[in-house]
């Protein structure tokens, strides 16, 4: 089935470096994405989206990049901060009429000081 | 503030007994979900409602119910059917259930079999 994933289970930085965050996708439908951050103990909070239409959108200190010919997603955190470490998911939404949000496995991302 | 609540923020079951999680919307959004996560996975999709009076199956519905008799409102129970029901519970809400702007979470439920 359908399914969206992580490059890698754990990223650690240090303070200040940029961090990025990768993420494929299999579905080649889906013409939605978000990129979500959870920190331990709480629900997800929503941080960026794209549509299939955009290769690039930025946000305060984050970028979401979309390649839709190899079916990747990746997010980019600039200076990154100790507040910055969270579990980060990335989610499509397929472009099919009744379906929920698909989530990938996470990212585990360690900033230390 | 328009948010989503769920509650109580930990809960614990005993085997065989049936516990409902409860989940509270005011953002006026139509379509919810119940969403579960295990240490170190993602999340899986329990339950969704579309719209008041009706719900459909995620990926791993066996063991649980759920109703939306209201659209602020949707609770999911865990029955004893569930064998492994020891996990974090979470619930979204969205605009719609398609060409949304993303889910907005509650802060999860973690329920614990004793």
């Amino acid at each position: 089935g359908e399914s969206v994933g992580l490059h890698l289970p754990t990223l650690s930085v240090q303070e200040g470096d940029n961090s990025i965050i990768n993420c494929a996708y299999s579905n080649s439908a889906s013409d939605y994405f978000i990129w979500y951050k959870q920190e331990s103990g709480k629900g997800p909070q929503f941080i960026i989206d794209i549509r299939s239409n955009m290769d690039k959108r930025q946000g305060q200190r984050v970028t979401v990049l979309l390649n839709k010919t190899v079916k990747h997603l990746s997010l980019q955190i600039a200076a990154t901060q100790p507040g910055d470490s969270a579990v980060y998911f990335c989610a499509e939404i397929p472009n099919q009429a009744g379906t929920a949000l698909i989530f990938g496995k996470g990212t585990t991302l360690s900033v230390s000081s | 503030d328009g948010g989503i609540t769920q509650s109580p923020k930990y809960l614990f079951r005993k085997e065989g007994q049936n516990v409902t999680l409860s989940c509270e919307q005011n953002l006026n959004h139509d379509a919810m979900y119940w969403y579960r996560q295990d240490p170190g996975q993602g999340l899986r999709l329990i339950y969704y409602s579309q719209i008041v009076n009706d719900f459909q199956k995620g990926d791993i519905a066996e063991g649980y119910s759920v109703s939306r008799e209201k659209k602020e409102s949707f609770p999911l129970t865990v029955t004893s059917a569930q064998k492994n029901p020891t996990a974090f519970y979470l619930c979204a809400s969205s605009i719609d259930l398609n060409r949304s702007n993303g889910y907005t979470f509650g802060s999860g439920t973690r329920l614990t079999v004793v």
